[in-house]
């Protein structure tokens, strides 16, 4: 069965660089979600997406933002990277409530 | 704000042995109740999930409990195997906007052989 793909799967960048990570949810799938998880902690949720519209927000930086397009796609755009924002960033989908995870983007911010 | 509290965070069993990991949430209107299984650097992978108008729900060696009442819920894992070490996550559902999860601080079980 076709799974939550994310790209790219691990990103390495400088402070106050760019980042875009990308998620392609599972076929049919109306909502996805993204999550930030630090070493050590439970994923974080971040913003998520329902039929190509934002339908929730969660502790998102100000510094981030993302969206979803017309494939479903989503991508989440990250500027002025900080040491700290270097976790795991999960894209998660669903077709109702339960959430099924990409294999994540490891991000390390130099 | 919501808040799921899990506990323990750790737990440490010998294989065959059961375990079983408790979660307390806030929002009395969250109606969903899934567990994750990650190992490390790796996905959350859904193992279980219960809904609020049931009580308990079995899968193999894996069950799940809930007491709306209480607004607890709990994994019950069965017959350990050194393959169950990993962090289990629980979350509920915020009942704000979508489906966001609200998830626990995790535990990390280790299944000594």
């Amino acid at each position: 069965a076709a799974g939550v793909i994310q790209s790219p799967r691990h990103l390495i960048k400088e402070k106050r660089e760019t980042a875009t990570l990308k998620c392609y949810p599972i076929p049919r799938h109306d909502t996805v979600y993204w999550y930030q998880q630090g070493p050590g902690q439970d994923p974080q949720f971040l913003i998520s997406f329902y039929e190509k519209m934002q339908s929730d927000k969660g502790s998102i930086p100000d510094r981030f933002s993302a969206q979803q397009f017309s494939d479903y796609h989503s991508e989440l755009n990250m500027s002025s990277l900080e040491l700290g924002d270097s976790a795991l960033y999960f894209c998660a989908s669903s077709l109702g409530q339960g959430q099924f995870f990409g294999p994540g983007t490891r991000l390390t911010v130099l | 704000g919501e808040n799921v509290e899990q506990h323990p965070s750790t737990l440490s069993v010998q294989e065959g042995d059961s375990a079983v990991i408790k979660c307390t949430y806030s929002d009395s209107a969250s109606n969903y109740f899934p567990w994750y299984k990650q190992e490390l650097g790796k996905r959350p992978q859904l193992i279980i999930d219960i809904r609020s108008n049931v009580g308990e729900k079995k899968d193999q060696r894996i069950a799940v409990t809930l007491n709306k009442t209480a607004k607890h819920f709990s994994l019950h894992i069965t017959e350990t195997q050194p393959e169950d070490s990993a962090v289990y996550f629980c979350a509920a559902t915020s009942t704000s906007g979508t489906y966001k999860y609200i998830f626990g601080t995790g535990t990390r079980l280790k299944v000594l052989a």
